[in-house]
């Protein structure tokens, strides 16, 4: 069975950082791309970046480029965004997500159940 | 970016009734198209990928259709645990974006 565990949200003031895992389990977790996935409180789902296999590919949503950095340890089965230099409107559940190879793109096939980060003083 | 827009943003439909959700794209999108499902509390649920296909365990009352810049998901009878968000999502491009979304509630 697929899981994957989130971690390390919290509270952090405005301009604070922190650093999110994701933990992976039931698949070959070096075999496939992964995303970070974000909601605002009451709000619609918004990408927020992606890592390859290897971690030699990232993208990120323009809204966290040069703020957050997607990376991960395979050999440790584990995904993480370090986010820096936070903002208000980060405030959102962050979920990660396996990234399935489609015929023309990728979509989300498995969901963690999300860690809750908020910024505020 | 690739612009989702999702209508109507609420669904007022009785169980046993059909739901059906629209997702229009800003351009074309081919068939990349991927609905998902979420209740309260919960991480969403894939549903449908490639417009179409349902995902594995997902009952036959959900399908997909459309292409281009169209698409629909249709819930052929509600059931009470089909009450719930429902989001769609291109992935022809990056960035990945997702529709405002679709609350199907109870009439």
């Amino acid at each position: 069975e697929v899981q994957l565990v989130e971690s390390g949200g919290g509270l952090v003031p405005p301009g604070g950082s922190l650093r999110l895992s994701c933990a992976a389990s039931g698949f070959t977790f070096r075999s496939y791309d992964m995303n970070w996935v974000r909601q605002a409180p009451g709000k619609g789902l918004e990408w927020v970046a992606f890592v390859s296999t290897s971690g030699s590919t990232t993208y990120y949503a323009d809204s966290v480029k040069g703020r957050f950095t997607i990376s991960r340890d395979n050999a440790e089965n584990s995904l993480y965004l370090q986010m820096n230099s936070l903002r208000a409107e980060d405030t959102a559940v962050y979920y990660c997500a396996r990234d399935y190879p489609a015929s023309g793109g990728d979509y989300c096939d498995y969901w963690g159940q999300g860690t809750l980060v908020t910024v505020s003083s | 970016e690739t612009v989702m827009t999702q209508s109507p943003a609420t669904l007022s439909v009785s169980p046993g009734e059909r739901a059906t959700l629209s997702c229009r794209a800003s351009q074309s999108v081919s068939n990349t198209l991927a609905w998902y499902q979420q209740k309260p509390g919960q991480a969403p649920r894939l549903l449908i990928h490639a417009a179409s296909t349902r995902a594995t365990g997902i009952p036959a009352r959900f399908s997909g259709s459309g292409s281009g810049t169209e698409f629909t998901l249709t819930i052929s009878s509600l059931q009470a645990e089909d009450f719930a968000v429902y989001y769609c999502q291109q992935y022809n491009n990056w960035p990945l974006t997702f529709g405002g979304g679709t609350k199907v509630e109870i009439k």
